[in-house]
Order: C-alpha cells, then sequence, then structure tokens
C-alpha cells in the first residue's frame, strides 16, 4: 500500500515558466514532509521540508504548501531552470507502527526543463 | 568530508550468489538507513539503525536480505542467494538521529542474471 503518492511519472516545462509537483499522503500520523531532488547516478539530496503546524514553507525558488485537510502537499518551482531537471521525490514521516519514525518517499517525477 | 560512501558502484552478479554491499556513513551520523529504488516500487526502506542497533527491519523482504552494523563507520547489506528480482539500486543514507534531511550515497546498482 503505497502511503505517498506521486501520480505524475513526469513533468515538462519551459525554462522560466513554473514548476508544480504534487504528492498526496494517507497516513495521518504523518507530520513532517520533504521533497529531495535525485540526478541520474547520483543519490538523492535533501531540497526543502515543512512541518505539519505549517501550510508553507520558501526557499529561494522553491515553495513547499502543504494542505492537511486534503492530505496533499506540493513543490512549487519559480523560475525553472534547466539545472532543475531532475527526478522529484516527495517523503513523509511521523510515528508508525511498532513505534519507529522513518521516511516513506513516493516514487518520484521525472521534471524535464525545457530551455 | 567525503559524503555517504558506498561500494561497489556497480555490480553483476549469477543468480544463486552471494552479493555483500557496503555503506561508509558520515562521521559523527547516529543514524543509518537503506533503501532500494525500483521502477515499480520507487524508494523502499529496507532497514535503519540507531547507534549501530537495528531499530526497523520490516521493509526487508526475506530472510534472503541481511544487514549488519558492527560499528559506527561501517554497513553491509548482504543478499544470499541472490534472485534476479533483487535487481536495483541500493542506497545507504545517514542523518544524525531525528533529522530528517538524510544524506544518500551515490548507490550501487545490482544486476543479477
Amino acid at each position: 500500500d503505497q502511503q505517498v503518492k506521486q501520480n505524475s511519472p513526469s513533468l515538462s516545462v519551459q525554462e522560466g515558466r513554473i514548476s508544480i509537483l504534487n504528492c498526496d499522503y494517507t497516513n495521518s500520523m504523518f507530520d513532517y514532509f520533504l521533497w529531495y531532488k535525485k540526478y541520474p547516478a547520483e543519490g538523492p539530496t535533501f531540497l526543502i521540508s515543512i512541518s505539519s503546524i505549517k501550510d508553507k514553507n520558501e526557499d529561494g525558488r522553491f515553495t513547499v504548501f502543504l494542505n492537511k485537510s486534503a492530505k496533499h502537499l506540493s513543490l512549487h518551482i519559480v523560475p525553472s531552470q534547466p539545472g532543475d531537471s531532475a527526478v522529484y521525490f516527495c517523503a513523509a514521516s511521523g510515528v508508525t507502527q511498532g513505534g519507529s519514525e522513518k521516511l516513506v518517499f513516493g516514487k518520484g517525477t521525472k521534471l524535464t526543463v525545457n530551455p | 568530508d567525503a559524503g555517504v560512501i558506498q561500494s561497489p558502484r556497480h555490480e553483476v552478479t549469477e543468480m544463486g550468489q552471494e552479493v555483500t554491499l557496503r555503506c561508509k556513513p558520515i562521521s559523527g551520523h547516529n543514524s543509518l538507513f537503506w533503501y532500494r529504488q525500483t521502477m515499480m516500487r520507487g524508494l523502499e526502506l529496507l532497514i535503519y539503525f540507531n547507534n549501530n542497533v537495528p531499530i526497523d527491519d520490516s521493509g526487508m523482504p526475506e530472510d534472503r536480505f541481511s544487514a549488519k552494523m558492527p560499528n559506527a563507520s561501517f554497513s553491509t547489506l548482504k543478499i544470499q542467494p541472490s534472485e534476479p528480482r533483487d535487481s536495483a539500486v541500493y542506497f545507504c543514507a545517514s542523518s544524525l538521529a531525528g533529522n530528517y534531511g538524510y544524506t544518500f550515497g551515490s548507490g550501487t546498482r545490482l544486476t543479477v542474471v
């Protein structure tokens, strides 16, 4: 059962426009959310995060929005640049069954920013 | 710091053989995670350690998989015997406990033929 879902396997945008990547989750115990970026042949790297007590967190061109009632978060990249082309993973954490905390990842969305 | 170091980068082995993947976490990090990435399932957590102690191994697919962390600077993931369906990229990550900004290694691409 996929607790973190990224329903769009891929997204293509023009340079300078906004990229919006979406993520849904099913576990109401999740209280911390993160986005990771992954280039080919490299491991994922942490990009931005948000706590469940907030609904928005901004870091430069990257903003994450959280809608707890809808169990939905999104990553906005403005303006998009060709160097942003990568796979983006949504991840969530909270105390899970058995009392352990761990990150649960979605399957990823491949973003392509065209010059 | 050199980051999280994984070896080998690529491994090709025949079905039935034993495979050992290695990981050196960032010095000072006390949590270590093994993830597996496949097209079908994305990034799955296999097992994680806090202070060298396995905390949650519920993601380990079956008894053919085992992981150890004999000290704070080294961990292994072993598959014995390996099967073609184990083919995937295996990532190791480390962090300070309670910090979700994991640092991932570059991964080991395993191919079982």
